[in-house]
């Protein structure tokens, strides 16, 4: 069975650009959700979808952070404009049902932004 | 708010040793806790995961426990291995996942 996908794995940009994001989830799996994990800390929920609508984006920074599930499967995460706090790994997860109790989440090898 | 502490930060053992990593947290109000792995440029890797009503899961050389009213869980590493060198996250789901920070493992061959 295939993994998350994501890409691209590195990327490397100026403050005030702008940068993209993709996640492909597991076959079939109904949830996903964008982690953003800051050098030395553990994972932060940005947003979770549940098919294609959104269960929870209260930690997504809207002013600047944007994502959407097409036809709920893939997903993309934009960043415009970008700051320096910025530089992060960016995880994509996906789950077989709706993010419930007992509903394990699978991880992708995530994405490394480095803001200059 | 629910805070999710890990002890400690970073833990070097030379191989063989039995280990042991701490977890606590602020809010007992959880279904269950997981253990995660995760190597170097990778993602996270699910170990264990306890429901709320469950007091301990055993996968292997790895034994979790849970004690919710203390808002505490250990992860517990029998005869630690070079492999096992990784950082290790506990992270609650109490409607979502909330992570610690991670306790850094580095076993000495």
């Amino acid at each position: 069975e295939a993994g998350v996908a994501q890409s691209p794995r590195y990327k490397i940009i100026e403050k005030r650009q702008s940068v993209a994001f993709w996640c492909n989830p597991i076959s079939g799996h109904a949830t996903l959700y964008w982690y953003q994990q800051i050098l030395g800390q553990g994972p932060k929920l940005l947003i979770q979808f549940q098919n294609n609508g959104v269960v929870d984006d209260s930690q997504l920074p809207k002013d600047r952070f944007s994502a959407e599930r097409l036809k709920g499967v893939d997903s993309t995460l934009k960043i415009q404009p970008a700051k320096l706090e910025d530089s992060a790994v960016y995880l994509c997860a996906s789950s077989l049902g709706s993010g419930a109790q007992s509903d394990t989440q699978y991880f992708g090898p995530g994405t490394r932004l480095t803001v200059l | 708010k629910q805070e999710v502490t890990q002890i400690p930060a970073a833990l070097s053992v030379p191989e063989g040793e039995n280990l042991v990593l701490n977890c606590s947290f602020t809010d007992s109000a959880i279904y269950n806790l997981q253990w995660f792995r995760q190597d170097p440029g990778k993602g996270l890797t699910s170990l264990l995961l306890i429901q709320s009503s469950q007091r301990e899961q055993t996968s292997g050389r790895l034994n979790a426990s849970l004690d919710k009213s203390s808002g505490r869980s250990t992860l517990y590493i029998a005869a630690s291995q070079p492999g096992d060198s990784a950082t290790y996250l506990c992270a609650v789901n109490g409607g979502k996942l909330i992570f610690g920070q991670g306790t850094e493992l580095s076993v000495k061959p």
